[in-house]
């Protein structure tokens, strides 16, 4: 069975700090993609960084950075000098079995205040 | 470039009465579609999807269905609301299977 948990329901951080936000993930196929999306208050979901399962490779985009981990099967997502615009609810999601189902986390909510 | 229209963005609806949500997607040709509902305080569910014209999979049997009677365009209706039906859509598109979801603004729902 696939399954996403981002057990931080919500975390609350002060401007420039920076903050990790955890996602683990479970599927026993070999193949599979994994996605983060961020939910601003607006509602929109935003497409953040979406990552296979054979490149291990951490990625980072200016302040946002990602580290896979397929040992401990995490997915981490990290905001460095955090902003006010970056409070939102972050969503983890997991794709594999061949199929284009996306899985969802729970969501982190995030806030950064100033 | 591809853009993602959703309407109406906020909808205030009876029990029991009809329902019908619009998507359509401009910028692309052929893209899969996705209806996806996201209850208060919790994660997104997959409702609907589908590879083309006429072609509809469902994920969780309920009240609703879907239809999609052009290449860009993806509908959700219902023929009559419960209170459970209340939320937030949201229609998203992808160029084809296992790619990324590009997520359109959604649609807040709440039945009374």
């Amino acid at each position: 069975a696939q399954k996403v948990t981002q057990a931080q329901t919500e975390i609350s951080v002060v401007e420039k700090e920076d903050v990790t936000l955890d996602c683990v993930y479970e599927t026993r196929d070999t193949t599979y993609y994994l996605f983060w999306y961020k939910q601003p208050p607006s509602g929109e979901l935003v497409f953040l960084i979406r990552r296979n399962s054979f490149d291990e490779q951490n990625e980072i985009s200016g302040r946002y950075s990602w580290n896979f981990q397929k040992s401990t099967s995490s997915f981490n997502f990290t905001i460095t000098a955090s902003q006010v615009v970056d409070s939102a609810v972050y969503f983890c999601a997991l794709s594999a079995s061949n199929t284009d189902k996306l899985i969802f986390g729970t969501g982190t909510r995030l806030q950064v205040f100033p | 470039s591809q853009t993602i229209h959703q309407w109406p963005a906020t909808l205030v609806q009876p029990v029991g009465s009809p329902l019908s949500l619009e998507c359509t997607v401009e910028g692309t040709s052929n893209p899969n579609l996705y209806w996806y509902r996201q209850a208060a305080g919790r994660g997104l569910q997959l409702l609907f999807y589908s590879v083309g014209i006429g072609q509809i999979s469902s994920e969780v049997p309920q009240n609703l269905s879907a239809s999609r009677p052009q290449d860009r365009q993806f509908i959700l209706s219902s023929k009559k609301l419960l209170l459970s039906d209340s939320g937030f859509y949201l229609c998203a598109w992808s160029v084809r299977e296992r790619d990324t979801q590009y997520f359109g603004p959604g649609t807040r729902l709440t039945v009374l």
